[in-house]
């Protein structure tokens, strides 16, 4: 299994421009997020999705749109960048968050994708 | 909304003594509690997690964390530090409630001394 994958590793986007970041995993996951990683913040969550048609908001989801058309595919849209959005993104899936008998599952994250915004 | 409190954003520490990185935790219902690493230029890896049951969780690499309910803290240790020890460690927090929503921690860097 490849596991969790992100496209693009870098991207440098001007002030306005649009772009979406491709995230796509091979185990048959439930459940997949979009985390943005600044210094000093740790990571926050900006969008999920606990199933194929189904997405919901996380901590911060101003800016960006999320659509699950798929399993294996949750892309990341920024219609309008702005500097603000400058970080590193990170995909993640799990079989599931949810409590099943008590377990919860792992979350497996992507290498993640270096975004600029000028 | 649940929250998580890394102690110290930088540990240093010398080959071969013991690691101990502090996580505070706030929660108004029973959480679900995570250590994740992230080694330079990648993604996070788990480490371990505490859900319910035994206190004490052993995870990968020789790490440990110790959920202590009374002291709201979940902090992660291991008894002798290796330089492949070397990178940064996320904390987070779910619950049973909220548990599509995890709350991750400022992290704390961690550097191995030879």
């Amino acid at each position: 299994n490849a596991g969790v994958t992100q496209t693009p590793k870098f991207q440098v986007l001007k002030t306005g421009q649009s772009m979406t970041l491709q995230c796509a995993q091979d185990m048959n996951h439930e459940y997949m997020s979009w985390y943005r990683q600044d210094p000093g913040m740790g990571l926050r969550l900006i969008h999920y999705s606990v199933g194929a048609g189904i997405t919901d908001q996380g901590e911060v989801p101003n800016g960006y749109n999320v659509s699950r058309s798929t399993t294996e595919d949750f892309p990341l849209r920024l219609l309008s960048a702005a500097p603000s959005q400058t970080s590193v993104y990170f995909c993640a899936s799990s079989s599931s968050l949810r409590i099943a008998g008590g377990i919860t599952d792992t979350q497996y994250f992507g290498p993640g994708t270096r975004l600029t915004v000028l | 909304a649940q929250s998580v409190t890394q102690l110290g954003s930088h540990v240093s520490v010398s080959e071969g003594a013991l690691v101990l990185l502090r996580c505070n935790y706030s929660s108004s219902v029973p959480p679900y509690l995570f250590w994740y690493v992230q080694y330079p230029n990648q993604g996070l890896q788990l480490l371990l997690k505490y859900t319910t049951g035994a206190t004490l969780v052993k995870g990968i690499n020789g790490f440990e964390a110790e959920f202590k309910k009374s002291e709201t803290s979940f902090h992660l240790t291991k008894p002798s530090a290796h330089m492949s020890d070397a990178a940064e460690y996320f904390c987070a927090v779910s619950d049973l409630y909220n548990n599509n929503d995890m709350r991750f921690g400022a992290g704390t860097r961690l550097t191995v001394k030879p």
